[in-house]
């Protein structure tokens, strides 16, 4: 089955604990992204990548770290959370061919940090 | 930056009902999509529509790049479609992804 995994599903993890949140997709998409999911803020894009190796900054990427290793996995690093980290994260993913970039999102990770 | 605004923001509607939800670019915008987060929050592909107009069973959605909206509609509405709609696409000349402001959908038996 085609699809983005997320890991962990939900964490409560306390300030200033390295954490990373793991995403996987099997599409062999180019394309990887992050996103936050606030009340009131909509959803916001932390970083992408458009292949292995190849990352930029979304709208929101302070305190965060992202790694493109390999072209299925996109993990996002919180080297020092705070608490207004604390948010819905998705993951998603999507083709690069011919320029059309239809996302196709993971199942998000509640992530709260006290 | 582009704004997205999406109208209504709320919308309660009675099952069987029909409703159209618009999206709005201050900006051109490319690779537009809409999605609908249900209630357990998950994000779910509508429509992939660029330009143009598409159908889904009893969802349809229509892109008009040049006049920088897009609309979707959807008919004989169910409980089932209740939730958030959302469009959302790159701004022109970059990869980043905007999104909308979203509509809140509920639909009543």
């Amino acid at each position: 089955e085609a699809q983005v995994t997320q890991n962990p599903r939900y964490l409560i993890t306390v300030t200033g604990k390295k954490l990373t949140v793991t995403c996987s997709q099997n599409m062999n998409h180019e394309y990887m992204s992050w996103y936050r999911q606030d009340p009131g803020l909509g959803l916001r894009q932390i970083y992408y990548s458009m292949n292995v190796e190849v990352t930029d900054k979304g709208d929101v990427p302070e305190g965060y770290k992202v790694s493109r290793k390999e072209k299925r996995n996109f993990p996002l690093i919180l080297e020092s959370p705070s608490p207004n980290q604390t948010s819905l994260y998705f993951c998603a993913s999507s083709l690069v061919a011919g320029g059309a970039y239809e996302q196709y999102f993971g199942p998000g990770t509640r992530l709260t940090v006290t | 930056g582009i704004q997205v605004e999406q109208s209504p923001p709320d919308l309660i509607l009675q099952e069987g009902a029909n409703s159209t939800l618009r999206c709005n670019f201050s900006d051109s915008v490319n690779n537009l999509q809409w999605f609908h987060q249900n209630p357990w929050g998950q994000l779910i592909n509508l429509f992939y529509i660029p330009s143009g107009t598409k159908q889904n069973g009893r969802l349809s959605a229509t892109t008009v790049a040049t006049e920088r909206y897009s609309l979707l509609y959807i008919s004989s509405s169910q409980t089932t479609d209740s939730g958030v709609y959302f469009c959302a696409g790159t701004t022109s000349g970059t990869y980043k992804y905007i999104f909308g402001t979203g509509t809140r959908l509920k639909v009543l038996a």
